[in-house]
């Protein structure tokens, strides 16, 4: 079955800081890859998404990740952080054995000091 | 274009009672996804709905059923309400046809069961 890890239910940065989230993930076949962003209160926000081809994807807000098969892993990074980067970061998997469903991970709220 | 939306916001019920939860999908998606967010953690695959049918169903039990009508637009149904069913209810619109594809979510209904 597929799964997600993500490590770190908390990380905190400095403004400016070099952000990374880490995400690991569990299928059988090669993937669909994604990092969503929630806000307090709202829904999900979709930063990037791996599906094929280039493995380094760029996304909204300075975000990128990227695809490491031999390490089963995904991390998010953003070269410096903002305030408004403040929320919560959920990895999520999709196709291959998993059908249809999104797997999301459990999420890491991502802490930004001034 | 008025994006994914659900009714309603919040939502009080008392053990034992039946809801039901709204949803319009983004203009020209044709699939709706719902899942259950509990606090503190990531969002759980209730099941996916395709040209009126329930393509996919995650681990939920009965009580939880669904329906899309002809203009895609879907609910939510729980019934016998437990305690535990407090969550954060999202649905996720996409097109079915294209795998990988990103699912655009609503703001969510925040059900508390007293």
């Amino acid at each position: 079955a597929q799964s997600v890890t993500q490590l770190g239910s908390h990380v905190s940065v400095s403004e400016g800081a070099l952000v990374l989230l880490r995400c690991n993930y569990s299928s059988s076949v090669p993937p669909y890859l994604f990092w969503y962003v929630q806000y307090p209160n709202q829904g999900l926000q979709l930063l990037l998404k791996y599906t094929t081809g280039a493995t380094l994807v760029k996304g909204i807000n300075g975000f990128e990740a990227e695809f490491k098969k031999s390490e089963t892993s995904f991390h998010l990074t953003k070269p410096s952080a903002h305030m408004s980067d403040a929320a919560e970061y959920f990895c999520a998997v999709s196709g291959g054995t998993g059908g249809f469903k999104t797997i999301f991970g459990a999420g890491t709220r991502l802490f930004v000091k001034a | 274009d008025a994006g994914v939306t659900q009714s309603p916001t919040h939502l009080i019920k008392t053990r034992g009672q039946q809801v039901t939860l709204r949803c319009s999908p983004k203009s020209g998606h044709d699939t709706v996804s719902w899942y259950q967010q509990a606090l503190g953690q990531g969002p759980q695959f209730i099941f996916q709905y395709y040209e009126e049918e329930e393509r996919q169903r995650g681990n939920f039990p009965d009580r939880f059923s669904g329906h899309q009508f002809p203009n895609y637009s879907s609910e939510l149904n729980v019934n016998a309400l437990l305690l535990g069913d407090s969550a954060l209810y999202l649905c996720a619109s996409s097109l079915g046809d294209r795998d990988g594809a990103e699912a655009f979510f609503g703001q969510g209904t925040r059900l508390t069961v007293v």
